[in-house]
């Protein structure tokens, strides 16, 4: 299994709600990724996930939770986000190979509205 | 000076041609590149990755790296309409020497393949 799922496909919430994204790999990977990406810019790095231990959190604001259950599993909780929180959501993981972080593998994204 | 620069594009060859795609970086010590294509609306996915100087080919697909010149290309023979998609340059950041989980993207560049 070399993909990386993501659930949902689209999500709409409004900003009072409580809502979660989900990300599954089978790779083996030990590392995983949450990135944000607005139209016609690069993937915005939010947080990475290191042997299932938070290891990178680039200042994203608390409405924002991330989650590691087990190696294969991440989540993003949100709550009481805003329209500009509006954006593709992508899950990555990669191998780490002699302590090196390599090629990562993206999921499909899960486009958020927040309205 | 951005970390991870590319031709802002876009760029526009017709079917058959030779498409080349830059990017720049400034981290010396950077010892990793990918390139990753991503369709309209979709997620980037993995086509090339390269480590070492010189040119490294995978079908129709070469890439080129310069570490004196911190300088990494993607040439893309005989053009397929296809191809046409943002190409963005990867270049993992280091830490005293080792790889903090963080990939830096370039803003990417548009091709754009002509029947």
């Amino acid at each position: 299994d070399t993909e990386v799922t993501q659930t949902p496909k689209h999500l709409v919430m409004g900003m009072t709600n409580k809502k979660s994204l989900k990300c599954e790999q089978h790779m083996g990977h030990r590392a995983m990724y949450w990135y944000k990406q607005k139209a016609k810019k690069p993937p915005e790095l939010m947080f990475v996930y290191s042997y299932e231990k938070l290891s990178i959190n680039e200042s994203v604001p608390s409405r924002f939770s991330p989650e590691c259950p087990n190696s294969s599993l991440l989540n993003l909780h949100l709550h009481a986000l805003q329209p500009e929180d509006s954006a593709l959501y992508l899950c990555a993981s990669s191998p780490l190979r002699g302590g090196t972080y390599n090629e990562q593998f993206f999921g499909p994204g899960t486009r958020l509205t927040v309205l | 000076q951005k970390e991870v620069e590319q031709n802002s594009g876009p760029l526009s060859v017709p079917e058959g041609a030779i498409a080349s795609l830059n990017c720049t970086y400034s981290d010396r010590v950077s010892q990793s590149f990918f390139w990753y294509r991503q369709y309209s609306g979709k997620s980037p996915e993995l086509i090339m990755s390269i480590y070492s100087n010189g040119d490294k080919e995978d079908g129709r697909f070469t890439a080129q790296l310069n570490k004196a010149s911190q300088y990494v290309s993607l040439l893309i023979r005989d053009s397929q309409p296809s191809d046409s998609a943002t190409y963005l340059c990867a270049v993992p950041s280091l830490q005293n020497n080792t790889n903090a989980g963080k990939s830096t993207f370039g803003d990417g560049t548009t091709l754009t393949v002509k029947p």
